[in-house]
């Protein structure tokens, strides 16, 4: 089974709004984490990323902070822009490299 | 830079017809990848390449899928015969570390 698993989307907000989306993993050991986004017609970017546990990724106002207590890594942005929406996905590395990814949460932003 | 290039973005097929799909790796990136994104899910790893060998092929459905990458640069991911499951994104990405790019994908619709 997937062992990243994200918040139900879609995520409609208005611009300024705080966002949250919230993602969870089950591994053994301490894996690097990741969240990639995916632009309307466009391949999965990365968004941000952390290595080891208390490490905070941040990027483009977006923040995440690995938390190996609660195994979870939630995505935070202050103040979303109608340019954020897209879809946001979760991931979680594995062996030889390979990335697991949660089912994507997709964001709406209105004006 | 360039970036990973895939072609064709879009592809419409009838059942049981062949079908390949091209990926062009980020110069000097070792490691390639090509992962199948059903609608609304999250990207899953099909193969990976670490240069022209495949070190990980346990996901890819061997009757009829097959993938090469002769030179250790290009692949090509092909389906013969596609069936109506196969209707999905096909991502190609690749890395030299931790990081992995995404190309935008090839849409394939099987009728």
């Amino acid at each position: 089974g997937n062992s990243v698993t994200q918040m139900e989307g879609p995520v409609t907000l208005s611009e300024e709004a705080f966002l949250t989306i919230n993602c969870t993993y089950t591994a053994t050991g301490y894996p690097s984490l990741f969240w990639y986004v995916q632009y309307p017609g466009e391949g999965l970017q990365l968004l941000l990323k952390a290595t080891k546990a208390d490490d905070k990724g941040s990027n483009k106002g977006f923040e995440a902070t690995y938390r190996k207590e609660t195994t979870s890594f939630h995505l935070e942005k202050g103040s979303v822009q109608v340019s954020d929406s897209a879809v946001y996905f979760c991931a979680r590395a594995s062996q030889g490299g390979k990335l697991i990814f949660g089912h994507g949460t997709e964001l709406s932003v209105k004006p | 830079e360039a970036g990973v290039v895939q072609s064709p973005r879009y592809k419409i097929i009838e059942k049981k017809q062949p079908v390949a799909f091209w990926c062009n790796p980020i110069s000097g990136h070792n490691t390639l990848y090509w992962y199948l994104q059903n609608l609304g899910q999250g990207p899953e790893l099909l193969i990976r390449y670490e240069n022209e060998e495949a070190v990980d092929d346990s996901q890819l459905p061997k009757d009829r899928f097959s993938a090469e990458r002769l030179k250790g640069v290009d692949s090509t991911l092909k389906i013969q015969p596609a069936e109506l499951g196969d209707s999905a994104v096909y991502l190609c990405a690749s890395s030299s570390g931790y990081e992995q790019y995404f190309g935008p994908g090839t849409r394939l619709t099987v009728t």
